[in-house]
Parts: structure tokens; C-alpha cells; sequence
């Protein structure tokens, strides 16, 4: 399977602490996007990151690439109750079709 | 801005029956794709249609179609439904130049099958 995996499966963390979540993949890309999905709802894009860039920064997301260890971080910091949810990373291999990883389920304790 | 609906939201049926659901993307956006997502497989591609022509499609029994209409909207069909078809169903549109933000996913449809 091309599909990613997320490392943990599940993380449980204290407000305010940071969660850190990782990606694997295994095979070339052009980009990489992590998502969010609140339970049995869609998913939410948070941020897309190239190839060619190893690090982007949006609010209290911070997304690292590795490409040659084909590997993505996703860390969130000053974790909230409302960032409870499941974390994908999904890579892109021919036009608009994306492989999804396994997903962490972060929980995040008040 | 409307977001992507999909209709129903819940869906009951019977094994061997056959199911239709539906995608409205947003406006402006031409390419619609669908996922399967269930506890033990994950996410997992099904199909994507742009300007009413499939252009990818996953590795799904051809029990799984789709089409695209003239106005982007989608429908997904799943013909004798079988128990392991119970999945949220997820579609989610895009257009070109707009990758950099990504798919936006509808909330889904939840089929049960029975």
C-alpha cells in the first residue's frame, strides 16, 4: 500500500501542552497536506507543505518535511480541548487523487 | 460561500439493495472526488470526476460507479450492497490552481448496511 501511516494512533495530552504527530510515506511526492476530522465528520484541510519545503508555519501549527526519510511532523502548540480530534496526512501521487494515512487521535484533557 | 453538501447524511439499507449519493461542490469548483473511510481501512480513494469525466479511479469492484452532471454536481452509486459497504462515505471538491488550499471535504454520508 501507498498509504501513510501516522505515528502514534492515539495521544493524550494536557491543555496547554503541545502534540506532536507524526507521518510516514512511501513513495515520491509533490506535497504533502495534513487534515483534521472532528468524529464521523469531514475532514478540514490545515496545511499543505511541498516538497521542496522543509518547514511552514501556520497559527500554532507547525509542519516539518523530511523527504528524504519520506517522514512529516505535524505539531500543534498551546494545545485546546476544541484541537480533540483525528489528525491525516495525505500525500498526493498522480493528479487529484491523495492517499490518506491512518490518522492520530489526539485528545486533549482540560 | 456554501460549503460541500452530501445528501443524505444517514443512510439505512439492506444487503443486496443499491445505493445513490450525492455530492454538491462548491461553486467554481469542477473536480469532485469521493473516499470511503472505515475503522479498519482508513481513507481510501474511490473515484474523482472533473467536467463530468472520471479521471482517476481507486481500486473498488465495479459494484462502486460514479458520474458527474454538467453543473459539477456528483453522485455516487453502490449497486447490491454488501455488510462491509457500511463506511462514511466522504466527497470533497477542489479546482485547478487551488491545490495549495486543498480538498474541502463535505460532512459525508453514513451508510449502514444491514
Amino acid at each position: 500500500s501507498q498509504q501513510g501511516e501516522e505515528d502514534p494512533q492515539a495521544l493524550s495530552i494536557q491543555e496547554g501542552e503541545n502534540a506532536t504527530m507524526n507521518c510516514s510515506y512511501k513513495t515520491s511526492i509533490n506535497n504533502l497536506q495534513w487534515y483534521r476530522q472532528n468524529s464521523g465528520r469531514g475532514l478540514v484541510h490545515l496545511i499543505l507543505i511541498r516538497s521542496n519545503e522543509r518547514e511552514k508555519h501556520s497559527g500554532r501549527l507547525r509542519v516539518t518535511l523530511d523527504t528524504s526519510k519520506k517522514s512529516s511532523s505535524l505539531l500543534i502548540t498551546a494545545s485546546r480541548a476544541a484541537d480533540t480530534a483525528s489528525y491525516f496526512c495525505a500525500t498526493d501521487l498522480a493528479g487529484n487523487q491523495f492517499y490518506f494515512g491512518t490518522g492520530t487521535s489526539l485528545t486533549v484533557i482540560p | 460561500k456554501a460549503g460541500v453538501t452530501q445528501t443524505p447524511r444517514y443512510l439505512i439499507k439492506t444487503r443486496g439493495q443499491q445505493v445513490t449519493l450525492s455530492c454538491s461542490p462548491i461553486s467554481g469548483h469542477r473536480s469532485v472526488s469521493w473516499y470511503q473511510q472505515t475503522p479498519g481501512q482508513g481513507l481510501q480513494f474511490l473515484f474523482e470526476y472533473f467536467s463530468e469525466t472520471q479521471r482517476n479511479k481507486g481500486n473498488f469492484p465495479g459494484r462502486f460507479s460514479g458520474r458527474q452532471f454538467s453543473n459539477s454536481r456528483s453522485e455516487m452509486n453502490v449497486s447490491t450492497l454488501e455488510l462491509g459497504d457500511s463506511a462514511l462515505y466522504l466527497c470533497a471538491s477542489s479546482t485547478p490552481g487551488q491545490g495549495i488550499y486543498g480538498y474541502t471535504f463535505g460532512s459525508g454520508t453514513r451508510l449502514t448496511v444491514v
